[in-house]
C-alpha cells in the first residue's frame, strides 16, 4: 500500500490529452515537493517533473505539472505512443523521514 | 555528460552481504546528496534511503525495510557512492539504482532526484 494513491491506469488516444492525479495528505505533498518520474519499458525512471510544475532541459511541454493542496497532477497533451510508460509520483514525508512514492499509473496510448 | 552507473549486482544467498557501487562522472559529486532505490520484478519503485553531501553533514536517512541492514556510504575523492547490504532477504530482489539527490535548504529531505542510473539486479535466492 503506497503513501501516495495514484490510478493504476489511463489510457487515451494519441493527440489527446490526458492527466494522472496524485493524492497524499498534509505530511507528505500538503507540505513538500512534488516530482514525477516517467519510466519507459526495460529503462531507468526518468524526471519529468520537478518542485511541483518545473521541466528540466529537455522535456518538452507536453508535460505540465501542478499541485493543490495534498495533490498533484500531472497533464500529458498532444498524446504519443511513444509516452507509453508507467508514471511514478513522488514527495518527501515529514511525518516518517521518508520518501514515498505513488504505485505508480501506466498509462496506454490507444 | 552527467552519469552514473551502478555495479556489484549478483546472485546472492539469503542472510549474506553485497555491496553496490554507483561510480559517477560529469559533475562536482561531493556537492551533491546520493540515493538509492530499488524496483522488485513487476512493482513500484521503492526508496532505500539517501547520504547527505559533507557539507551537510554526510548523515544518512533509510526507509523502514531496510534500517539495521543497509548502509549507504560515499567516497568523494573517488566520486562513488556504496550502498553495503547485509543480511539479505529474498524480498531484497530487486533491480537497484542510484541517483543525485536534490534536497532542501537544510537538507534535512529530499526534493527531486535526476539523473538515475541504468540499475543493477540483485537476486536473493537459496
Amino acid at each position: 500500500q503506497s503513501v501516495l494513491t495514484q490510478p493504476p491506469s489511463v489510457s487515451a488516444a494519441p493527440g489527446q490529452k490526458v492527466t494522472i492525479s496524485c493524492s497524499g495528505s498534509s505530511s507528505n505533498i500538503g507540505n513538500n515537493y512534488v516530482s514525477w518520474y516517467q519510466q519507459l519499458p526495460g529503462t531507468a525512471p526518468k524526471l519529468l517533473i520537478y518542485e511541483n510544475n518545473k521541466r528540466p532541459s529537455g522535456i518538452p511541454d507536453r508535460f505540465s505539472g501542478s499541485k493543490s493542496g495534498t495533490s498533484a497532477t500531472l497533464g500529458i497533451t498532444g498524446l504519443q505512443t511513444g509516452d507509453e510508460a508507467d508514471y511514478y509520483c513522488g514527495t518527501w514525508d515529514s511525518s516518517l523521514s521518508v520518501w514515498v512514492f505513488g504505485g505508480g499509473t501506466k498509462l496506454t496510448v490507444l | 555528460e552527467v552519469q552514473l552507473v551502478e555495479s556489484g549486482g549478483g546472485l546472492v544467498k539469503p542472510g549474506r552481504s553485497l555491496r553496490l557501487s554507483c561510480t559517477a562522472s560529469g559533475f562536482t559529486f561531493g556537492d551533491y546528496a546520493m540515493s538509492w532505490f530499488r524496483q522488485a520484478p513487476g512493482k513500484g519503485l521503492e526508496w532505500v534511503g539517501f547520504i547527505r553531501s559533507k557539507a551537510y553533514g554526510g548523515t544518512t536517512e533509510y526507509a523502514a525495510s531496510v534500517k539495521g541492514r543497509f548502509t549507504i556510504s560515499r567516497d568523494d575523492s573517488k566520486s562513488i557512492a556504496y550502498l553495503q547490504m547485509n543480511s539479505l532477504k529474498t524480498e531484497d530482489t530487486a533491480v537497484y539504482y542510484c541517483t543525485r539527490g536534490y534536497c532542501g535548504g537544510d537538507c534535512y529531505s529530499l526534493d527531486w532526484f535526476d539523473p538515475w542510473g541504468q540499475g543493477t539486479l540483485v537476486t536473493v535466492s537459496s
